[in-house]
């Protein structure tokens, strides 16, 4: 099956900085989403993002499907940010999760 | 509505009970989903229904019996459970197991406790 796979594994982060997540996967995709998943358990949509690169608030997604990868940026982190992220694709018709980025933002 | 609801949020059963966990949707999509999702680890699928009809399992054991009466409930079924299926339930729905251009909405999921 397809691989995904996230990095880093685990963040710490100030609150106000800026981060980077990355995402690979092994094979050409139809679908690529961002999920926060919050300490709750919700599993909180950020992006549907296949291709191209699309803004929301202080995140930005962008997918560069032909090199198999996607960037979540997320700019002025917050306490809230705080979390688990999964980059999760679909290749015909099953969704497979990446292992995630833990995120800690500190005051 | 853009929202898919899962009750109950929490259960604690025995590894005789028999309990089900329930999933709904109003967003008109056509194929729903149940992951499970251990501590720490990314959810896992267990089961596929398109358009009500059970369309990938897993290898899911059958003291889980999925059910989709309709095109907007989903349930699932636990009887018999081991200590280890102690996890969160998600369920998640899409337009089509193979299209949409909105990908997968998922619930809050049902944290179940065996004891």
């Amino acid at each position: 099956g397809i691989q995904v796979e996230q990095s880093p594994p685990d963040l710490i982060l100030q609150e106000g900085a800026n981060s980077t997540l990355r995402c690979n996967f092994s094979d050409s995709v139809n679908n690529l989403q961002w999920f926060h998943q919050n300490p709750w358990g919700q599993l909180i949509n950020l992006f549907y993002i296949p291709s191209g690169t699309k803004q929301n608030g202080r995140l930005s997604a962008t997918t560069v499907a032909t090199e198999r990868y996607s960037l979540l940026y997320i700019s002025s982190s917050q306490t809230t940010d705080s979390g688990v992220y999964f980059c999760a694709v679909r290749r015909y018709s099953t969704l497979t999760f990446g292992k995630g980025t833990m995120l800690l933002v500190s005051p | 509505d853009t929202e898919v609801t899962q009750t109950p949020k929490h259960l604690v059963m025995g590894m005789t009970n028999k309990k089900s966990l329930k999933c709904e949707q109003h967003m008109g999509h056509r194929a729903m989903y149940w992951y499970k999702q251990k501590a720490k680890k990314p959810p896992e699928l267990m089961f596929v229904y398109s358009y009500e009809k059970l369309s990938i399992n897993e290898s899911v054991p059958s003291r889980f019996s999925p059910e989709c009466p309709n095109s907007s409930l989903l349930n699932l079924h636990l009887h018999a459970l081991q200590p280890e299926d102690s996890a969160l339930y998600l369920c998640a729905s899409s337009q089509d197991r193979r299209k949409g251009t909105h990908g997968y909405t998922f619930g809050s999921g049902t944290r179940l406790t065996v004891v």
